[in-house]
């Protein structure tokens, strides 16, 4: 069963307006929300992260929003540019346990965004 | 400074073979942990390794293993490769002060 869902599997916007990507989970020991970027042959790139005790965190151009009772979580880009074109993958991590590398993740949305 | 360094970038193995995937963290970072990404079910976790000792472990049968080194350089080992084990395998690095892991570009699989 998956514990973290991205429904959409892809976006298309016009550049200068908004993305913006959602992802679901289901495992409320979750305390950490990252979002992170990906190119063809490249690794994942972090973008940004949010911890259970915020419910915004803004980074530039990036803002997560995240929805603790809704367990939904959500990634806006603005102003969207051609050079976001990727493929945006929504983690999530349980620290309870002591470790923060078991980031589970979901299967991605890839955005395109139309100069 | 320089990023997660994964070697080698491509492999091609026949089905019962073993590999071994080598993965060179950034500097400092004392936590590893690698990933498998396949088209069907995306990034999964494979293990975590912390100073030598394997920390965490995902859902993946016993021919997969690891071993992380006190230089904090990790390898990870599959035996009797199977085709459905081509995939990209992915190491990621992090400080452990925070959760900003750092990926390398991966090494890619195939198993004929």
């Amino acid at each position: 069963d998956q514990q973290v869902k991205q429904n959409s599997p892809s976006l298309s916007v016009q550049e200068g307006r908004i993305s913006i990507l959602n992802c679901d989970y289901t495992n409320s020991m979750f305390d950490y929300f990252l979002w992170y970027k990906k190119y063809p042959a490249e690794g994942p790139t972090f973008l940004i992260s949010i911890s259970s005790i915020k419910d915004k965190n803004e980074d530039g151009r990036f803002t997560v929003f995240l929805n603790k009772s809704a367990k939904h979580l959500s990634l806006h880009i603005v102003p969207s540019q051609p050079g976001d074109s990727a493929v945006y993958f929504c983690a999530a991590s349980d620290s309870s346990g002591g470790s923060q590398g078991n980031l589970i993740f979901g299967k991605g949305t890839k955005l395109s965004v139309k100069p | 400074k320089a990023g997660v360094t994964q070697t080698p970038r491509y492999l091609i193995k026949t089905r019962g073979q073993q590999v071994t995937l080598s993965c060179s963290p950034i500097s400092g970072h004392r936590s590893v942990s690698w990933y498998q990404q396949t088209p069907g079910q995306g990034l999964q976790f494979l293990f975590e390794y912390f100073s030598e000792t394997q920390r965490n472990k995902g859902n993946f049968p016993g021919r997969f293993s690891g071993r992380q080194f006190s230089n904090s350089r990790s390898e990870m080992n599959v035996s009797t490769l199977e085709l459905g084990d081509s995939a990209l395998y992915l190491c990621a690095s992090s400080s452990d002060v925070n959760y900003g892991y750092t990926f390398g570009s991966g090494t890619r699989l195939t198993v004929v």
